[in-house]
Formats: structure tokens, C-alpha cells, sequence
């Protein structure tokens, strides 16, 4: 059971390129969340979906894009890149609602923009 | 609205005792405890919600005041296996999110 996979695990951008990152989930897992990681900071929420075609905004949404357009899917895409944007990208997956359930982390993906 | 938690960051030995506390300025509906190591993804520990209910997990337990919107992590006995970061999520009534503190940096010496 491979659980939550984060693809790429690495990346290296120039400012203003643009990626997309991929998060799969083979649990049949209703709602999805993309976290970004910084050093004293916790976990940040960017954007998360409560089911397939949705998608709503978190804490810290600017220059960032999301899309769920199959249930196990959840990418995050960012249209030009800015070295403030360097930060290692968690996802997470629960059955429904985070507020009773567990969130199943993917081994994150850190991007450093240069 | 992220949830504020200290101490920032603890020192223990082997075997001593330790309490994380996370507070929040809204109402709590939930609270999930995770535990991250060095380069690692966070991983569940328990989730409490409102009634003040506490939980345990092996020498771990939690507690979770629904009127201060506060709860605590309660480490015993601590071993070297328990060093990582802890986090708080939080979760609000009426909403979807699960909103996370900055972290507590444990770390356990033997």
C-alpha cells in the first residue's frame, strides 16, 4: 500500500519558471492538502480539496494553483516561481473532514528557487 | 489562526518528563497531535476532540480543555526514540481545514 506519493521528491527552479508537483493517493481519501514547510514556521496550509473537483484556499495561497480533477489526484502548480517560495512541500490525505480524522503525510518534495 | 504552542523547543534526558502545550484563538472543534523526525514526513500520534477527553498512546497522552481552547501533550518517561518536532493541528467547527503550530523541537539525550 503505497499510501501518499509526492512526485518530484527534488527540484531546482530559476525564478519564473514555472512546475506543477503531483500528489497520488491510493486510499480512496475524499479530502486532500498541500502544506508548505519552513524553518520555524510549522506547517503552513496553501490549498486543500474536500472531493474531486474541488478546491478552496488556505493560510498562504498566493502564487500558487491547485487542481483535483480525478479523486486521487491533488497538484499544486506555481505559474512563476520566486525564491521566497523555496520550502519543502508536504501533501496530506484523510477519509473526510481533518477536524476527526487522521492526515496521511507524502514524503514531501523540497524546492529551492534560485 | 494558526495555533501558538510552547515551549519552542525542550532538552530532556532519558527518562525525564515533558508537556507541549498548544492554545488557539478560536473556538476548537479537534485537536491532532504529529510527530516529525529529521527529514521525515509528520506521522499521527491521537486526535482529541472537544469534551475534554484525554488519550494515550504507549507513555504518550493528551488532554484537551474545550473552554480554553487549549490542549497538551504529555510525554513520560521520555526515551531517545521521542526526539523530533511535535505539532498541533487544529480543527474548527463548521470548517474543513487542519491548521498546524510552528512546531516543539524535543530533543532527548541520553
Amino acid at each position: 500500500n503505497a499510501g501518499v506519493t509526492q512526485t518530484p521528491k527534488f527540484r531546482v527552479l530559476k525564478t519564473g519558471q514555472s512546475m506543477t508537483l503531483l500528489c497520488a493517493q491510493d486510499m480512496n481519501h475524499e479530502y486532500m492538502y498541500w502544506y508548505r514547510q519552513d524553518p520555524g514556521m510549522g506547517l503552513r496550509l496553501i490549498h486543500y480539496s474536500v472531493g474531486e473537483g474541488t478546491t478552496a484556499k488556505g493560510e498562504v495561497p498566493d502564487g500558487y494553483n491547485v487542481s483535483r480533477l480525478k479523486k486521487q489526484n491533488f497538484l499544486l502548480g506555481l505559474e512563476s516561481a520566486a525564491p521566497s517560495q523555496t520550502s519543502v512541500y508536504f501533501c496530506a490525505s484523510s477519509v473526510r473532514t481533518g477536524e476527526n480524522t487522521e492526515a496521511f503525510f507524502g514524503q514531501g518534495t523540497r524546492l529551492t528557487v534560485v | 489562526q494558526q495555533p501558538v504552542q510552547s515551549p519552542q523547543a525542550v532538552i530532556l534526558r532519558e527518562g525525564e518528563d515533558a508537556v507541549i502545550n498548544c492554545s488557539s484563538s478560536k473556538a476548537l472543534y479537534s485537536v491532532h497531535w504529529y510527530r516529525q523526525k529529521h527529514g521525515e514526513a509528520p506521522v499521527f500520534l491521537m486526535i482529541l476532540l472537544k469534551g475534554g477527553e484525554q488519550k494515550g498512546h504507549d507513555k504518550i497522552s493528551a488532554s484537551f480543555n474545550e473552554k480554553k481552547q487549549q490542549s497538551s501533550l504529555y510525554l513520560t518517561a521520555s526515551q531517545l526514540s521521542y526526539s523530533g518536532t511535535y505539532f498541533c493541528g487544529t480543527g474548527y467547527s463548521g470548517g474543513n481545514k487542519l491548521v498546524f503550530g510552528a512546531g516543539t523541537i524535543l530533543r532527548v539525550k541520553s
